[in-house]
């Protein structure tokens, strides 16, 4: 248990489905990422926020939306998404963007879009 | 900027043998390493991280790694493998300055795989 809880676990949806991803952490920290892990290749860095603020956008196609409504809580709202989409979407959370690095990461949502 | 390598996709043991998983890496500044674990269908668990200080790292579950700047390296090991140290392992790097302080770079990882 790191105190990253990411809802749901899995995920199927359609690719015309709107959903959302969720990540809360009650750690105190700073900083909220969005990483994709699609097999075979390296963890992706989507999104960063700082302070609520979104302070990293990685050229993230816009049918991935982020929310950052207050520091302990992280959305990934989804929408239009492609086959190619499906992969573990991993949450983190650190101190602030500025304290070593070290994350801490949820369990990760599995999304499979058909 | 920085990137880090992984050196072997995937590492075979045998249980009781030696572990070394290598990771080099890249960076224009004065660099944070980790290493992390991933069991199936988990996420990323810290298994130890170097900042600044001893070279020579302890993590969690028997596993160290040294940073060595002169070969710009920062290897994995542990002594002695076990059944349940099978998982995928990720080296990260990030830097501690200016726009690079919180941000990870990740290597590809390396499937372990012990044998009994």
């Amino acid at each position: 248990e790191t105190g990253v809880t990411q809802t749901p676990r899995h995920l199927v949806m359609g690719m015309t489905n709107k959903k959302s991803l969720k990540c809360e952490q009650h750690l105190g920290h700073n900083a909220m990422y969005w990483y994709k892990q699609s097999a075979k290749k390296p963890l992706e860095l989507m999104f960063v926020y700082s302070l609520e603020e979104r302070v990293e956008n990685n050229s993230v196609p816009s049918r991935f939306s982020p929310e950052c409504p207050n520091s302990s809580h992280l959305f990934l709202h989804l929408h239009t998404l492609q086959p190619e989409d499906s992969a573990l979407y991993l949450c983190a959370s650190s101190p602030s963007p500025g304290t070593g690095g070290q994350a801490f990461f949820g369990q990760g949502t599995r999304l499979t879009v058909v | 900027a920085q990137s880090v390598t992984q050196l072997g996709s995937h590492v075979s043991v045998s249980e009781g043998a030696l572990v070394l998983l290598r990771c080099n890496y890249s960076s224009s500044v004065p660099p944070y390493l980790f290493w992390y674990v991933q069991y199936p269908n988990q996420g990323l668990q810290l298994l130890l991280k170097y900042t600044t200080g001893a070279t020579l790292v302890k993590g969690i579950n028997g596993f160290e790694a040294e940073f060595k700047k002169s070969e710009t390296s920062f290897h994995l090991t542990k002594p002695s493998a076990h059944m349940s140290d099978a998982a995928e392992y990720f080296c990260a790097v990030s830097g501690n300055r200016g726009s690079t302080l919180g941000r990870l770079y990740f290597g590809r990882g390396t499937q372990l795989t012990v044998w009994p």
